[in-house]
């Protein structure tokens, strides 16, 4: 059964900081990764998605980075902001691919900014 | 274009009772997800749906849920006989193609007194 795990639970960075997320999950198997943002009381909001053949994927200040034998993902969040204060997941799809779009998610980064 | 809806936004109800939620995905969005986010337990995969056929209900907690799609579009989760551990926020997504980036709802928090 895939596992997936985010560390760490909670980060609390000054605002300019750039800083790391980490991702790992248990089976090395996955057809693609997601990093989502979910605000509180909201809906997830998809930022990236990384194929398992890609190394790593950039939108603006935002970086992931895949390596699959490993079982690990970093997403990286360049000069962070305030506007950046949110819980952060990743969610893997298992790489039988087909018609199997299960995601299995992490519990989440919960991450704030400080101005 | 409008992003998936998801209603209603709150619910709360008494135990026992039956609930529908509903959720309007993005307009030619093949694929639906239905997920429930809880305390403590992260986001779990509850149904998805191809077209209006379901070919992995292997979520679904217990046979008090069921969910139906019609035409393709909107999809309706509905929880019988309501305990208090199904409390939570029922999430829906949508993708096409099916697979691909989900786009997700902003949630209806269901809550079971």
């Amino acid at each position: 059964k895939q596992e997936v795990t985010q560390i760490p639970a909670a980060l609390s960075v000054p605002e300019g900081e750039n800083l790391v997320l980490n991702c790992s999950f248990t089976d090395s198997a996955i057809y693609n990764l997601q990093w989502f943002r979910q605000d509180p009381g909201k809906g997830l909001t998809s930022l990236l998605l990384i194929q398992s053949s890609q190394r790593e994927q950039t939108s603006g200040r935002l970086n992931a980075s895949l390596d699959k034998s490993s079982g690990r993902s970093t997403l990286y969040i360049a000069a962070s902001q305030p506007g950046d204060s949110a819980t952060y997941l990743c969610a893997v799809r298992p790489g039988s691919g087909g018609s199997n779009y299960k995601l299995t998610f992490g519990k989440g980064t919960l991450l704030t900014v400080n101005p | 274009g409008a992003g998936v809806s998801q209603s209603p936004s709150n619910k709360v109800t008494e135990k026992g009772k039956d609930v529908e939620l509903r959720c309007d995905p993005i307009s030619g969005h093949t694929a639906l997800y239905w997920y429930r986010q809880s305390l403590g337990q992260g986001l779990e995969f509850l149904i998805y749906f191809q077209g209006n056929s379901a070919p992995d209900k292997s979520g679904l907690p217990s046979d008090r849920f069921s969910a139906e799609r019609t035409g393709g579009s909107v999809s309706t989760l509905t929880i019988q006989r309501t305990q208090q551990e199904d409390s939570a926020v029922y999430l829906c997504a949508s993708s096409s193609p099916p697979g691909e980036r989900q786009y997700f709802g902003p949630g209806t928090r269901l809550t079971v007194t």
